[in-house]
């Protein structure tokens, strides 16, 4: 059981290119969600995914689109990455419905620097 | 708006001395509360939490207790290691969106010195 995997682990990308951040869970969660980290500013959500098939912008969607795959992944992509968005990105998943917990399980995280 | 505030770091503290890191929160309804830490390099990890009034959270020696009246969640343990070493994450539920999405403190970094 692997939890929360992340990939890539480090990526340096120039101003205006794009990429994807990739996230999957294998503990058939229902709820995923992508946050950011920054020095001093704790962590940000940018978009979560109630279920398969939904998602809903967080605090900070700006710049960042996401894609539910299927019940297992969520990615991040970066249409035009911008310096501003050097930051430490996380998953997370939550399982939800009756007898479900809220607390979420987080992957290890992309550190992502633009120049 | 639902926040939560949590004492800026560093805490810097000598091997064995007792530690207390403080978290209030403003919340409409009743959120859960939550403690998660962050090891040098890696994500975060559940460390306890509380879902009503008066709930003690506990884990690897760790505690805090759910004061409504003081929206509070004050994290604290006996003794500290320096394998306690590591950022310290004070979050909430958000009632009015179903529990689905977490509020998080800024972070408490802990230095833990032999």
């Amino acid at each position: 059981n692997a939890g929360v995997t992340q990939t890539p682990k480090f990526q340096v990308l120039k101003t205006g290119q794009s990429m994807t951040l990739q996230c999957a869970q294998d503990m058939n969660h229902n709820s995923m969600y992508w946050y950011r980290q920054d020095p001093g500013m704790g962590l940000r959500l940018i978009y979560y995914s109630a279920s398969e098939g939904t998602t809903d912008k967080g605090e900070v969607p700006n710049g960042y689109n996401v894609s539910r795959l299927n019940k297992r992944e969520f990615s991040l992509r970066l249409e035009s990455a911008a310096p501003s968005q050097t930051s430490v990105y996380f998953c997370a998943s939550r399982v939800t419905g009756h007898g479900g917990t809220y607390e979420q399980y987080f992957g290890p995280g992309t550190r992502l620097t633009v120049t | 708006g639902n926040s939560v505030t949590q004492m800026e770091g560093p805490v810097t503290l000598s091997e064995e001395a007792f530690l207390t890191i403080n978290c209030t929160y403003t919340a409409t309804g009743y959120p859960s509360l939550f403690w998660y830490v962050q090891y040098p390099g890696e994500g975060l990890q559940l460390l306890l939490k509380a879902t009503k009034a008066d709930d003690k959270g506990s884990n690897k020696g760790f505690e805090a207790t759910y004061r409504k009246e003081t929206t509070s969640f004050h994290l604290e343990k006996g003794s500290v290691q320096v394998s306690d070493s590591a950022v310290y994450f004070c979050a909430l539920t958000r009632p009015n969106s179903g529990y689905s999405t977490l509020t998080f403190g800024k972070g408490t970094m802990l230095l833990v010195s032999p």
